[in-house]
């Protein structure tokens, strides 16, 4: 069984410009959330992905969106590039019913230069 | 303000012996509670969970202990191996997808 995929494994961008990771999670997995984890912050949340509606966001600006997609893909996008944004970005999912057990994949480590 | 909290940035222990792993949270409304293990340049590794209605839970090596009335759960690895040499997070959740992570404590297994 694959396990959760993200793409691509690493990025470099310049500040500015707009950024669109994606995330395939394990199939038959309908929920799909995202972390940001920095050196300052730890693992934050993003937001959560449940048949394609955002069922969860966390306390980060507009510029960080998703979306999930009917095949249970989904994709972060971040627009206007800051500094600060440089991290590593977690994708998470897991069924229905199995008591918050998210498997992560490996993520996308974004460089803002 | 963080609700979970790890108050041990690292843990050394030698091989064969316990390792023990504190989290305190703040939040009364979590009702799940998971350990994550990590290394580096990889996703976090589910290790075991434990329900807001039980105080302990067992898988193998792993042990978590739950203490509402202190707000305190800790991981118990026994006998630690090598292998176990990573960074640890405690995480809850209040009944919703969104985890709550701790800062995370780096142990270091000596041979």
């Amino acid at each position: 069984k694959a396990g959760v995929t993200q793409t691509p494994r690493y990025l470099i961008k310049t500040r500015g410009q707009q950024v669109t990771l994606s995330c395939s999670p394990i199939s038959g997995h309908r929920s799909v959330s995202w972390y940001q984890q920095t050196p300052g912050q730890g693992l934050q949340f993003l937001f959560e992905y449940f048949s394609e509606t955002q069922r969860n966001k966390g306390n980060f600006p507009g510029r960080f969106s998703g979306r999930q997609f009917s095949n249970s893909r989904s994709e972060m996008n971040v627009s206007t590039l800051e500094l600060g944004d440089s991290a590593l970005y977690l994708c998470a999912s897991r069924s229905e019913g199995a008591n918050y057990g998210y498997t992560f994949g490996s993520g996308t480590r974004l460089t803002v230069v | 303000d963080q609700q979970v909290k790890q108050n041990s940035p690292s843990l050394s222990v030698q091989e064969g012996r316990i390792s023990i792993l504190n989290c305190d949270y703040t939040n009364s409304m979590f009702d799940y509670f998971l350990w994550y293990k990590k290394y580096p340049a990889e996703g976090p590794t589910f290790l075991i969970s434990i329900s807001s209605i039980k105080d302990k839970n067992e898988d193998g090596r792993f042990t978590v202990f739950l203490n509402k009335s202190a707000k305190h759960l800790s991981l118990h690895i026994v006998p630690s191996q090598p292998g176990d040499s990573a960074v640890y997070f405690c995480a809850a959740s209040e009944n919703t997808g969104k985890l709550i992570f701790g800062q995370g404590t780096t142990l270091q297994v000596k041979p």
